[in-house]
């Protein structure tokens, strides 16, 4: 139990494009779900917070126009990165957690890369 | 504001060997506190955890530990590594204020048979 997926695993783009990865919980109901970025041998940096049905919440530092998160359902939440530049290539982790006493479940992240 | 630290980089083994990973945190009221492990290649799976009650948590695959509240600790401890638990471990608390996890920067612990 307790699964959560990305997608894609891993996308190569070009600079100034826009990309969309999915985080999905396959067999739970998510009501808080998680971004994440990880450099190589590095700990996990929080991009945001998105509750269902209500907008994200950013960390400071992360351009949240950038940055794009959309948590439309309770086992859905998209994040799209706009226009975007080889800065931006990295690992990017979801995670989704059923209830706020809950633990946070993570996905196999996705490996972007920026050309 | 809440830190966590982790004060093992990078930790050789050889199998057979016994671990312990440091882990301290800041914050002194009611915490909660969590180990992830992450094998190379793979995503994040929560170890073991602690909310409450005895402070000596048994965890998957052989891994404990101990919640020592007047250190501020939360050391992983496992008797006997194998060569399979050569991954990235890291520790994890809430934030006493706001709705997210803090990370430890990580141990990466190699195993060698």
């Amino acid at each position: 139990g307790a699964v959560v997926s990305q997608h894609p695993s891993w996308v190569i783009c070009k600079s100034g494009t826009s990309v969309k990865i999915e985080c999905r919980s396959l067999d739970f109901q998510a009501t808080t779900m998680f971004w994440y970025r990880q450099f190589p041998k590095q700990s996990l940096m929080l991009m945001a917070t998105s509750n269902e049905g209500s907008k994200a919440t950013y960390e400071q530092g992360v351009e949240k126009d950038k940055f794009l998160i959309n948590h439309a359902s309770l086992t859905l939440s998209t994040l799209t990165v706009t226009s975007a530049h080889p800065e931006d290539s990295s690992f990017y982790i979801c995670s989704a957690r059923p209830s706020p006493r809950d633990t946070q479940y993570f996905g196999p992240g996705t490996r972007l890369t920026v050309l | 504001a809440q830190s966590v630290s982790q004060h093992n980089h990078h930790v050789i083994l050889s199998e057979a060997a016994s671990l312990e990973l440091g882990c301290n945190y800041s914050y002194g009221g009611t915490v909660n506190l969590f180990w992830y492990v992450q094998y190379p290649g793979q995503h994040l799976q929560l170890l073991l955890k602690y909310f409450s009650g005895d402070p000596l948590v048994k965890g998957i695959k052989g891994f404990e530990a101990e919640f020592i509240k007047s250190k501020f600790s939360f050391n992983l401890r496992k008797p006997s590594v194998q060569w399979s638990d050569t991954a990235e471990y890291f520790c994890a608390v809430p934030h006493p204020l706001f709705d997210k996890l803090i990370f430890g920067t990580g141990t990466r612990l190699q195993v060698f048979p």
